[in-house]
């Protein structure tokens, strides 16, 4: 199993431009979660989804979009970047729900300039 | 919603020495309890989780301990080594995960 893959793992962009953050999982998860961490801000919840076709808002998901039209797939999408949406993007599942062990990706690194 | 609070943000140890790491949250309905490891440049992993009929878990060098009444989750490291370092995070449950903002552990020879 590959387990969390995202892609990319680096990407730079101009204030306004919009972008998907990809997130993929082999593991038949039913909850997948898009958090994004900040120097001294720990790792703050933006969207999760409980399984396809359901999302739900974390802490911070403003200027964010999610979708999840299969078990697999769960992108994030920035509509128009702003520079304090830079920041590292881990997205992470679990079997079940949010109670049990999440397993992390490998995480995006993105700068808005 | 949840908010979790963590501390100490740093902590600075000498190998073979103790390290103790608190966490306190708000909603008391809250029923899970995880702690992620994050080392640098890597992904979170958990080390440890306890779940709120539980008040003590231990694995190995790693302990946790949950007191519903003060609402506050510990996490003790004994015997720390320097493949310890790195940013521990604490993490409460309800609905949703929400996490602590980190303590970075320093172990030194």
């Amino acid at each position: 199993n590959a387990g969390v893959t995202q892609t990319p793992k680096f990407q730079v962009l101009k204030t306004g431009q919009s972008m998907t953050l990809q997130c993929a999982q082999d593991m038949n998860h039913e909850y997948m979660s898009w958090y994004r961490q900040d120097p001294g801000m720990g790792l703050r919840l933006i969207h999760y989804s409980v399984g396809a076709g359901i999302t739900d808002q974390g802490e911070v998901p403003n200027g964010y979009n999610v979708s999840r039209s299969t078990t697999e797939d769960f992108p994030l999408r920035l509509l128009s970047a702003a520079p304090s949406q830079t920041s590292v993007y881990f997205c992470a599942s679990s079997y079940s729900a949010g109670r049990e062990t999440q397993y992390f990706g490998p995480g995006t690194r993105l700068l808005v300039l | 919603g949840e908010n979790v609070e963590q501390h100490p943000s740093t902590l600075s140890v000498q190998e073979g020495d103790s390290a103790v790491i608190k966490c306190t949250y708000s909603d008391s309905a809250s029923n899970y309890f995880p702690w992620y490891k994050q080392e640098l440049g890597k992904r979170p992993q958990l080390i440890i989780d306890i779940r709120s009929n539980v008040g003590e878990k231990k694995d190995q060098r790693i302990a946790v301990t949950l007191n519903k009444t003060a609402k506050h989750f510990s996490l003790h490291i004994t015997e720390t080594q320097p493949e310890d370092s790195a940013v521990y995070f604490c993490a409460a449950y309800i609905q949703k995960l929400v996490f602590g903002t980190g303590t970075r552990l320093l172990v030194s020879p």
